[in-house]
């Protein structure tokens, strides 16, 4: 089974407009690392939040953690035609073991 | 140029047969991680190992066979005994240690059984 979960699975909005994914997980996390991948390719990483923290900004990314919740969010503001793609929460567990969930598919209109 | 490379790229497979997929990584990453990835779907993990000459079994490890004989380098063999081995295959690497940073993919291997 998964550790991540995101949500939702698919998005579609308008350039320019924001875009938020959701990820629950399952167990305790050493940190949470979001993934951006575009069709058929490898994954590349986007931003790690540690357990201990609970928001975390990298550009025009904002992600938050709860930890009570066993939760994150991206925020992808000001989108744009290049961000569409398939983004990703992974969970890391204190002993390496690194676990995807199934992917938010965004899709920016022009 | 330092990174991760999967070969090869697209694999066509006979029923029956085992395979080989390849992945080198010139980061120095302690860390090899082994990926599936079915059409529209997430990235379920197969075996990762943290160190040369240890590695642990993922979720989905039934039919795949892995060794990390050197640290460059973490092959992934698809067994007859995969019941249904076409998908998409990436590998990551990454450094260990009390920071756990984030990892690197390679560019994926498409697997066909024919």
């Amino acid at each position: 089974s998964q550790q991540g979960e995101e949500d939702p699975q698919a998005l579609s909005i308008q350039e320019g407009e924001n875009a938020t994914m959701n990820c629950s997980y399952k167990t305790s996390i050493n940190n949470l690392q979001w993934y951006r991948q575009n069709s058929g390719r490898g994954l590349v990483h986007l931003i790690l939040i540690r357990s201990n923290e609970r928001e975390k900004h990298s550009g025009r990314l904002r992600v938050t953690l709860d930890t009570s919740k066993k939760s994150s969010s991206l925020l992808i503001t000001a989108s744009r035609a290049a961000d569409t793609a398939s983004y990703f929460c992974a969970t890391d567990g204190n002993d390496y073991k690194l676990s995807f969930g199934a992917g938010t598919t965004v899709t920016v209109r022009a | 140029d330092g990174g991760i490379t999967q070969s090869p790229k697209y694999l066509f497979r006979k029923e029956g047969q085992n395979v080989t997929l390849s992945c080198e990584q010139n980061l120095n990453h302690d860390a090899m991680y082994w990926y599936r990835q079915d059409p529209g779907q997430g990235l379920r993990l197969i075996y990762y190992s943290q160190i040369v000459n240890d590695f642990q079994k993922g979720d989905i490890a039934e039919g795949y066979s892995v060794s990390r004989e050197k640290k460059e380098s973490f092959p992934l063999t698809v067994t007859s005994a995969q019941k249904n081995p076409t998908a998409f295959y990436l590998c990551a690497s990454r450094f260990t240690g009390p920071l756990h940073e984030e990892a690197f993919f390679g560019q994926g291997t498409r697997l066909t059984v024919v």
